[in-house]
């Protein structure tokens, strides 16, 4: 069985601060970790994932991730927020010997305050 | 490089009305498909999906189908809408290698009144 966890519903921050916006997991097996983001009325959009090989992970827009095996988290980091981060962010798993259908989180609102 | 297609964006139909939404991906072969709704809030529901033309494994029982006519087409109907299906849908597709990530389509927005 596969399960993901995002703890926030919504995470604040100012604009030019770091972010962070939480996961955590649970597979049987090895993981396969993905993160998204979707803006308004619009489809997601794939952001970073982690396959194997190095802990840190970058992706689009300047985002990057940080795989913990020990703590079964992925957080999605950014340096500086923007104004245009905020948007609504899903995490997903899938256990490489397990069903390819991935399970997403229940989402998680990043608002960047000017 | 890869696209997805999906039509209508936007969509209201009354209640007892048949659906049908589409789903085409451009530049890519034997994709894995896949129809999300996404109701009021945000969580994602796994509706459909489908490994290759005519399969189809269902995910949650309702008044809902899918069908893949042909290998880059996905289409979601139903014969008599509920209030109850409302909601933005979502189609993606991945490659068939189990580790890969999945692309979403623009989604289309349905009101049934």
């Amino acid at each position: 069985a596969q399960s993901v966890a995002q703890p926030e519903d919504q995470v604040n921050v100012a604009e030019g601060n770091p972010l962070t916006v939480k996961c955590t997991y649970s597979v049987s097996g090895n993981p396969y970790l993905f993160w998204y983001v979707q803006y308004p009325n619009r489809g997601l959009q794939f952001l970073l994932k982690y396959i194997t090989g190095d802990n840190l992970v970058k992706g689009s827009y300047g985002f990057e991730a940080e795989f913990n095996k020990s703590q079964t988290s992925f957080h999605l980091k950014k340096p500086s927020a923007l104004v245009s981060d905020s948007a609504l962010y899903f995490c997903a798993v899938r256990d490489w010997g397990g069903s390819y259908i991935p399970t997403f989180g229940r989402g998680t609102s990043l608002i960047v305050h000017p | 490089s890869q696209t997805i297609h999906q039509w209508p964006a936007t969509l209201v139909q009354p209640v007892g009305s048949p659906l049908s939404l589409e789903c085409t991906v451009e530049g890519t072969s034997n994709p894995n498909l896949y129809w999300y709704r996404q109701a009021a809030g945000r969580g994602l529901q796994l509706l459909f999906y489908s490994v290759g033309i005519g399969q189809i494994s269902s995910e949650v029982p309702q008044n809902l189908s899918a069908s893949r006519p042909q290998d880059r087409q996905f289409i979601l109907s139903s014969k008599k809408l509920l209030l109850s299906d409302s909601g933005f849908y979502l189609c993606a597709w991945s490659s068939r290698d189990g580790g890969r990530e999945q692309y979403f389509g623009p989604g289309t927005r349905l009101t049934v009144t």
